[in-house]
């Protein structure tokens, strides 16, 4: 079955640390995206990618860095410089623009 | 900077009855409106979804009505059932940019 495998789904983070959300698709989607997710807030874009070797900031970068060297796979790491890292982690594709977005069924991440 | 406002933040209908959710967007370049249903632990599917040269859509129970000229579109839950009871939201264009969210509840 085609979709987007995202893993772990739950992620436990000690201070100082940095931990890396891994996001896989098998739908040949060109664009990726990574979202952050909080009570009340919707979702917030973090970083995307269109193509390959290429990625741009979302509206909420600061403190997370991706890598795009598989058209496959878009992994998150959030780095210790996130200083507020509780979320619900969510990885999603599309193939074209105005086409839907496909998600994953997400990462939770705890401080510990 | 949202780019696309939605109400309400929640809602609790009774079992059968229509369930509406607004969203009002502002930049008229938009041109595809989907909606998305997210249930707890997963992430969100698309729903339905309408491009602005129609000014309704309906899949079954789901319908998005949509007004161009006011910039706002809508989804009408008919006959809302239980399992209904999700997040909704709604996003306009591949904009990257989504309403905040409805949690609806159905009441059996």
């Amino acid at each position: 079955d085609g979709g987007i495998t995202q893993s772990p789904k739950y992620l436990f983070r000690k201070e100082g640390q940095n931990v890396t959300l891994s996001c896989e698709q098998n739908l040949n989607h060109d664009a990726m995206y990574w979202y952050r997710q909080d009570p009340g807030q919707g979702l917030r874009l973090i970083y995307y990618s269109q193509i390959v070797n290429d990625f741009q900031k979302g509206d909420i970068a600061e403190g997370y860095s991706v890598s795009r060297e598989k058209k496959e796979s878009f992994p998150l790491t959030v780095t210790s410089a996130q200083k507020n890292p509780t979320a619900f982690y969510l990885c999603a594709s599309s193939s074209l623009e105005d086409q839907p977005q496909h998600f994953g069924d997400g990462t939770r991440l705890s401080i510990l | 900077q949202q780019q696309v406002k939605q109400s309400p933040q929640s809602l609790i209908v009774q079992k059968g009855g229509i369930s509406i959710i607004n969203c009002a967007y502002e930049n008229t370049a938009f041109d595809y409106f989907p909606w998305y249903q997210q249930f707890p632990g997963k992430g969100p599917a698309l729903l339905i979804a309408i491009r602005p040269d129609v000014s309704e859509k309906k899949e079954g129970r789901f319908t998005i009505s949509f007004n161009k000229s006011a910039k706002q579109f809508s989804l009408h839950i008919m006959d809302s059932q239980p399992g209904d009871s999700a997040t909704y939201f709604c996003a306009a264009d591949n904009d990257m940019r989504f309403g905040a969210g409805t949690r609806l509840t159905v009441k059996p």
